[in-house]
Parts: C-alpha cells; structure tokens; sequence
C-alpha cells in the first residue's frame, strides 16, 4: 500500500512569491491533515479535511495560506506570499476517518516539504 | 500552550543500551497516546500506541510504559541500535476529536 505522497519535496522561494504544495493521501482515507513543522518542534495542525470539506481551519492563516480539495482526495496548500519565517516543514498526513476508534484515528505522515524562503 | 510535555529533549546511549523517554499530560480527556519516530529529511512515522486502559505494551524492542493515575507515559528503547537514532515525539489524541497534540521531541543518539 502506497503511502501519503508529497510533491515537491523541496522549495527554496524569494520572499513575496506564491508556493504551492500537493499533497496525495492514502488511498480510501477520508481525512487529510495539513501540518507546520519548525525544526526542533512537533508538527502543529494547519487545516483537517473530512472529504472535501475543510472541518477545522482555526489554525491557518488565512490571509496569506489558502488550501483545498476538489474532489475529496489530493489537496494543495498554498502560501502567497510567503514571508521569511514561512521558512518549515509542511506535512500532509491521512487518516481512515473519525469514527472514534484508533484504527480509523491513526494519522498517517508524507515525508514533508521542506520550504526555504529566502 | 503545549498539552504533552516531553523530555529529555535529547540523549545519546551505547549501542545496546536502554533508551528512556518521558511524556505527561494534563488533559484526562485524551484517550489514545501514539508514538511516532522522524528520520532525517523524513515524516514521522508510527511506531507503537496505547490506550490508558493498558499499563503497558510491548512491541519487539519498543515498549510503552502508561501511568493513568500520574498522567504519564514513557517509551522504552531497549537493546538500542544505531539505526534507532532519530526523532521521538509522543501523542495524544481525544478520539472523535482528531486533534493530535505532539511532545517536543527527543533526538536519540545510538553510539556504536
């Protein structure tokens, strides 16, 4: 089984220009998870989706980060424009569902993106 | 605020050692504690998970020891390799809830 697949893996942008990040889930997990990881911390939750519907986006900052997902499966964050301190790992994890129950709770991690904003 | 407090934020142990790491927690509603284990360059990666109902499971060399009572919990490496050298966050997740609280980590040195 596949597992969460990230693109691209790296980025290095000039301050004030737009990056995207995609993010492809496991396969039949319904919820999608974007996370912020600085270095030396744990990753804190950006955004969860529950299919297409983005369900929990207090921790996003929206007027710069924006995210979606069309039709439920691949998603794409996006920062524009990035600031310097933007500079962090952004990782996508998936999960079978919510139902209460650890086996559809368990999150699953992507390797990141690590983003450089110069 | 952070909800899981983790330590030590780091340590270093002879191959062959014992590897100890320490979380707790406040928020009695959490119900399921997961450990992930982060490579360089990598994301992290599940490794073992509990319920508080267990005081303690085992997974080959990895075990977690859980306190309910003291609200703490902590992994044990043993028989520790070089290859275990990595990041270790502990968990804590309110089932219907989704929201994962992550420790700070540890970075685990394993000299040979």
């Amino acid at each position: 089984e596949a597992g969460v697949v990230q693109s691209p893996r790296y980025k290095i942008i000039e301050k004030k220009q737009p990056v995207a990040f995609w993010c492809n889930p496991i396969s039949g997990h319904n919820t999608l998870y974007w996370y912020l990881q600085n270095l030396g911390q744990g990753p804190e939750l950006l955004i969860r989706y529950e299919n297409e519907e983005a369900v929990d986006d207090s921790q996003l900052p929206k007027d710069r980060f924006s995210a979606e997902r069309l039709k439920g499966v691949d998603s794409t964050l996006k920062i524009q424009p990035a600031e310097l301190g933007d500079s962090a790992v952004y990782l996508c994890a998936s999960s079978k569902g919510t139902s209460g129950s650890p086996e559809q709770e368990t999150q699953y991690f992507g390797p990141g993106t690590r983003l450089l904003v110069l | 605020q952070q909800q899981v407090k983790q330590s030590p934020q780091s340590l270093i142990v002879q191959k062959g050692g014992i590897s100890i790491i320490n979380c707790a927690y406040e928020n009695t509603a959490f119900d399921y504690f997961p450990w992930y284990q982060q490579f360089p360059g990598k994301g992290p990666a599940l490794l073992i998970a509990i319920r508080p109902d267990v005081s303690e499971k085992k997974e080959g060399r990895f075990t977690i020891s859980f306190n309910k009572s003291a609200k703490q919990f902590s992994l044990h490496i043993m028989d520790s390799q070089p290859g275990d050298s990595a990041t270790y966050f502990c968990a804590a997740l309110i089932l219907n809830d989704y929201k994962l609280s992550f420790g700070a980590g540890t970075t685990v040195t394993v000299r040979a």
